[in-house]
């Protein structure tokens, strides 16, 4: 059963640390997205990749927060220094436009990492 | 800022009600229209995707319409069960816009016996 694995589920932190979230795209999917979860804003895209490179990152605050993929089955967000207000949980979603019309482009999400920065 | 709107933000029914919900959206460079339903500590998981206005997509009891002309997309539950309760989302692509979904901020929808 394919799925997106997110790491990791939950991380509590202090104010200052670095965080790092990983996630793991379903094989063969060649988009990635992360997105942030609010109250305000719901789903919030933070950024999103194709085939490893960044097309979109203008969701995401760029003094803190950095996207990679360094390889086709890992991506990860670092938020560094991490704040209280970056609390919020973080979904992964990857979707494979190669194989199917980009408006079929399902995303398929992972479980999510709540963050709590105290 | 690309607005997709969702209404009623929460609605409480009883179990056997049909209800129904709208996605509300700029009608120019429209691509594509996607549902999520997100049930509570789990991911959002895809409904449907539509594209065509005149779109009518079903999946069991649940079916959605699109209007591309004017802006919008109504998802329908018919006789709704406690199962059914989520919060279900929509989501835009737009023309140009690559793979991007702008999500709107869903309707919570709590089904009650």
């Amino acid at each position: 059963d394919a799925r997106v694995t997110q790491t990791p589920r939950h991380k509590v932190t202090e104010m200052g640390q670095e965080v790092t979230m990983r996630c793991q795209p379903i094989l063969g999917h060649n988009t990635v997205f992360w997105y942030r979860q609010t109250m305000m804003q719901g789903l919030e895209l933070l950024a999103y990749f194709r085939n490893r490179a960044p097309l979109d990152d203008s969701g995401m605050p760029k003094d803190r927060f950095s996207a990679e993929m360094p390889d086709a089955t890992l991506a990860t967000l670092k938020i560094q220094p991490s704040e209280p207000r970056d609390s919020a949980v973080y979904f992964c979603a990857s979707g494979s436009p190669m194989r199917t019309a980009r408006a079929k482009n399902i995303q398929y999400f992972g479980a999510g990492t709540r963050l709590s920065v105290l | 800022i690309l607005n997709v709107e969702q209404s009623p933000q929460s609605l409480h029914v009883q179990e056997g009600d049909s209800t129904n919900f709208t996605c509300s959206f700029p009608s120019s460079n429209f691509y594509a229209l996607h549902w999520y339903r997100w049930e509570t500590a789990k991911s959002p998981e895809a409904l449907f995707v539509m594209t065509l206005n005149g779109d009518e997509k079903k999946k069991g009891r649940i079916s959605a319409t699109l209007n591309t002309k004017e802006g919008y997309s109504y998802l329908y539950i018919k006789g709704s069960q406690p199962e059914d309760s989520a919060t279900y989302l929509c989501a835009l692509i737009l023309t140009g816009g690559g793979n991007k979904l702008t999500f709107g901020t869903g309707t919570q929808l709590k089904v009650e016996l």
